[in-house]
């Protein structure tokens, strides 16, 4: 059973850093793409970031470009990403999801992110 | 403001059928047939359910289909049940190798 567990959200100042972590299991990581999509409160998806099976190739939306980072460890089946210089509107849960480009077949249960002073 | 336009909210009783458009608004989205579905309980996870404008992923069921006309890709959901009651969204690839969703569609069963 494939199975997506983010971490590592909570409260961060606006200005801060922090990194989200997604660990995955059930399936061979190596072999796909992983994603980063968010949901603010009550509004809808916005992709956020993708990373190739060997993290050659990294692509980010636009706005977010610069300050978030994504990564990935295949020795730990674990995707990342970093964020900084964190704004209010970056209030989010954020999804870590399985695949890609543009087919993200599974998701983790997301994790939630409030920016606030 | 997404690149994607999708009806805020549609509606049907139980057995009937609904479509939902999912329409680009620029000119890279009819090109490409990456455009995905995704179904969104409240306080849950996305969902994939087609893929590729007209795939399945396995375990989604028939009643979920895709198709893709010009700028424009539809969602039809026949044979509608109650735990169809959702928001949906479209996604598309873009020619800056990046993806982005529609604002999403609430079906209610009436």
């Amino acid at each position: 059973e494939v199975q997506l567990v983010e971490s590592g959200g909570g409260v961060a100042q606006p200005g801060g850093s922090l990194r989200l972590s997604c660990a995955a299991s059930g399936f061979t990581f190596t072999n796909h793409w992983m994603s980063w999509v968010r949901q603010a409160p009550g509004k809808g998806l916005e992709w956020v970031a993708q990373i190739k099976q060997d993290g050659s190739q990294k692509n980010y939306v636009d706005s977010l470009r610069g300050r978030f980072t994504i990564s990935r460890d295949n020795a730990k089946n674990s995707v990342y990403l970093q964020m900084n210089s964190l704004r209010v509107e970056d209030t989010a849960v954020y999804y870590c999801a399985r695949g890609g480009p543009g087919t993200w077949t599974d998701w983790g249960q997301g994790t939630l992110l409030t920016v606030s002073s | 403001q997404s690149a994607l336009t999708q009806p805020a909210s549609m509606s049907g009783s139980p057995g009937q059928s609904i479509t939902i458009s999912c329409t680009g608004t620029t000119s890279d989205f009819g090109i490409y047939n990456y455009v995905s579905w995704y179904q969104q309980h409240p306080d849950k996870a996305p969902k994939l359910i087609i893929y590729g404008v007209n795939n399945r992923p396995s375990g989604v069921s028939n009643r979920f289909s895709g198709s893709k006309s010009g700028d424009t890709a539809s969602l039809t959901i026949s044979g509608l049940q109650a735990e169809d009651e959702a928001d949906y969204y479209c996604s598309s690839y873009t020619s800056s190798v990046t993806y982005v969703f529609g604002p999403g569609t609430k079906v209610t069963v009436l």
